[in-house]
């Protein structure tokens, strides 16, 4: 079993929509929670930070931690077509120096 | 803010050759990360390195080998590529909320 999950997708939906994004883990010692946005042939840049448990907000994005599940979620409101891209979790432990990534979710917005 | 910057976009190489990948950083980070990334496979950790002259195997060392001669730089050698070395690398920094990665290199081996 692999430590971070993530459904690869793809996922495709209207302009508009509100997207739900999901990893979980298995780890209880993560603590410091990310997502990572990829558009094609580039790197990945980071979109959210999370520490610990609870809810973030930026702008149409906000990410949820649930540790007690071991679950974490980005959600994407009015979403365009600009948002199409690939979205990656990750996590680590205090302390820890390098993170574990979820294999990534393949999103389509269509106009 | 930091920049993290891989010398080559695309690259095309034969089987066999010697293949050195850059990546260079622009501020004074210790950690710095080699990754392959394939479809289906996500992001694996080829190599890392935590100072000047320092490396650390990652989960697919094998085929690769690297060198961080000065801390701003840390490169990533094919010793004898193949052609299941095509993909995409990226080097990424640790920073303030986890990492930030160069733009990548996508190495095709024929």
């Amino acid at each position: 079993q692999k430590e971070v999950e993530q459904d690869p997708g793809p996922l495709s939906v209207p302009e508009g929509a509100i997207v739900s994004l999901n990893c979980t883990y298995s780890n209880s010692a993560f603590q410091y929670f990310m997502w990572y946005r990829q558009y094609s042939r580039k790197g990945p840049e980071l979109l959210m930070y999370t520490y610990s448990s609870g809810n973030k907000e930026d702008g149409r994005f906000t990410a949820q931690v649930d540790k007690s599940s071991k679950y974490i979620s980005l959600f994407i409101r009015d979403s365009q077509p600009s948002d199409s891209a690939t979205y990656l979790c990750a996590m680590k432990g205090q302390g820890a120096q390098k993170l574990v990534f979820g294999q990534g979710t393949r999103l389509t917005i269509n106009p | 803010d930091v920049k993290v910057t891989q010398s080559s976009r695309y690259l095309v190489k034969r089987t066999g050759e010697k293949v050195f990948l850059e990546c260079v950083q622009d501020m004074d980070h210790e950690n710095m990360f080699w990754y392959r990334q394939d479809p289906g496979l996500g992001l694996r950790l080829i190599y890392f390195s935590y100072d000047v002259k320092m490396k650390e195997k990652g989960d697919i060392p094998e085929g690769y080998s690297v060198s961080r001669e000065k801390k701003e730089r840390f490169s990533l050698i094919l010793e004898s590529a193949s052609t299941n070395q095509t993909s995409m690398y990226l080097c990424a920094i640790t920073s303030l909320y986890g990492y930030t990665f160069g733009s990548g290199t996508r190495l095709t081996v024929v």
